[in-house]
């Protein structure tokens, strides 16, 4: 079964230091993963997913993941953090030939900016 | 111009209640879906939906119907609404509904049951 871990409920960062934000897989085969971020009394909004290629996925507001096979870790990260990134993040994942069965989401992590 | 919509934003009413949520994308997607979010802020799916096949997630209660008039609108209709049914609910869509297709979310909408 699918399975999605975010281990951290809430992660505290200043503002301008770099920020990371830890997810791990458990799906076998070929995972495809997303990040997805979401603000206060907002929907979902997509960042970046990992498909296949290059393990360094760049996406929206300077946010970038590193696939890692390996460690089945897919960890978002920004180089700078902003007070604007306070947001609560999810990842999710899906499979080859899974489409129809959604997003397996995990629980989600807060991240908070400190000016 | 917003890609995937709901109404309403807010829905509150009594237990016992059959009550619609409406959604409507203009992204010309194939497929769409509804997830719950719950008071913790777990995300599940419910239901997945294209022009030819409802995936419905074997938890959810049949109280539970999506009702699609056509490719761009996917309605939720419950029936004899709970308490346990307070929630967030969320529309999304994508391309074909392909594993590799990002999903496209809508504002939400926030039911309470009293």
């Amino acid at each position: 079964a699918q399975s999605v871990a975010q281990p951290e409920d809430q992660v505290n960062v200043a503002e301008g230091n770099p920020l990371t934000v830890k997810c791990t897989y458990s799906v076998s085969g070929n995972p495809y993963l997303f990040w997805y971020v979401q603000y206060p009394n907002r929907g979902l909004q997509f960042l970046l997913k990992y498909i296949t290629g290059d393990n360094l996925v760049k996406g929206s507001y300077g946010f970038e993941a590193e696939f890692n096979k390996s460690q089945t870790s897919f960890h978002l990260k920004k180089p700078s953090a902003l007070v604007s990134d306070s947001a609560l993040y999810f990842c999710a994942e899906t499979y080859s030939g899974g489409g129809a069965d959604g997003l397996t989401f995990g629980k989600g992590t807060h991240l908070i900016i400190q000016p | 111009d917003t890609a995937v919509s709901q109404t309403p934003k807010y829905l509150v009413t009594q237990m016992g209640n059959d009550k619609s949520i409406k959604c409507e994308q203009n992204l010309g997607h194939d497929t769409m879906y509804w997830y719950k979010q719950d008071s913790k802020k777990f995300l599940k799916i419910m239901f997945s939906y294209n022009n030819k096949e409802l995936i419905i997630n074997e938890t959810v209660p049949n109280r539970f119907s999506p009702k699609s008039p056509d490719k761009a609108h996917l309605n939720l209709h419950i029936n004899s609404l709970e308490l346990g049914d307070s929630a967030v609910y969320f529309c999304a869509s994508s391309d074909r509904g392909h594993s590799t297709d990002t999903q496209y979310f809508g504002p939400g909408t926030r039911l309470t049951v009293l």
